[in-house]
């Protein structure tokens, strides 16, 4: 079993400063890692994930990530936020292989963006 | 493309009624899910389908949820009889199918239960 644990339930911060939402997972097994929005009254949206390769992925709207495998971490940044920006964020993590989890993802309880003027 | 459909968007019902939920996925997407999501809580999977079979309807209330996608491709969430705790927002998603781990997900669907 997983489990995520985003450690900011909001963050409220100034437009053109950076962001940083921190995500944290536990998992007996290797696993994929996600970060989606959600704009009010929405559904969820696929920022960008790390399936494998570089620890760095960068996604939409200039939002990047990067998985440290020895913290067991996916925190999400962006040098530069607007006030479009402003959301709920969830990071997820998926088992990668094996079972009826396979493809399942469990969510973070998610963290309020909240970009001011 | 079109994305994934659900229908009603809100929904106000008194306890011990009962309420379904519609989802049409994304054209050619095998693989479709249920989450419930909590105010103030992350998406909680409620059951996997791929094609019309069940993979994983574990976290499934069965004595008052109920789930089909008789033929493939659209789906049906019930509830029967809903509890002021079923009071979220039901979400659903779909997949092209195994080893594909994107899901686009629906606008969901708003329930008040009174």
């Amino acid at each position: 079993a997983q489990s995520v644990t985003q450690l900011d339930s909001q963050v409220p911060v100034f437009e053109e400063a950076p962001v940083e939402l921190r995500c944290n997972y536990s998992s007996s097994v290797s696993v994929y890692l996600f970060w989606y929005v959600q704009y009010p009254n929405q559904g969820l949206q696929l920022l960008l994930k790390y399936l494998s390769g570089s620890t760095l992925v960068k996604g939409i709207n200039g939002f990047e990530a990067e998985f440290n495998k020895s913290q067991t971490s996916f925190h999400l940044r962006k040098p530069s936020v607007h006030i479009s920006d402003t959301a709920e964020y969830f990071c997820a993590v998926a088992q990668t292989a094996g079972g009826t989890s396979y493809g399942k993802l469990t969510f973070g309880q998610g963290t309020i963006l909240t970009v001011h003027p | 493309e079109a994305g994934v459909a659900q229908s009603p968007r809100y929904k106000i019902i008194e306890k011990r009624q009962s309420v379904a939920f519609w989802c049409n996925p994304i054209s050619g997407h095998a693989t479709l899910y249920w989450y419930q999501q909590i105010l103030g809580q992350g998406p909680k999977l409620l059951i996997q389908f791929q094609n019309n079979g069940v993979v994983d309807d574990s976290q499934l209330p069965k004595d008052r949820f109920s789930a089909e996608r008789l033929k493939g491709v659209d789906s049906t969430l019930k509830i029967q009889p809903a509890k002021l705790e079923d009071s979220a927002v039901y979400l659903c998603a779909s997949s092209l199918g195994w080893g594909s781990y994107e899901q686009y997900f629906g606008p969901g669907t708003r329930l008040t239960v009174t």
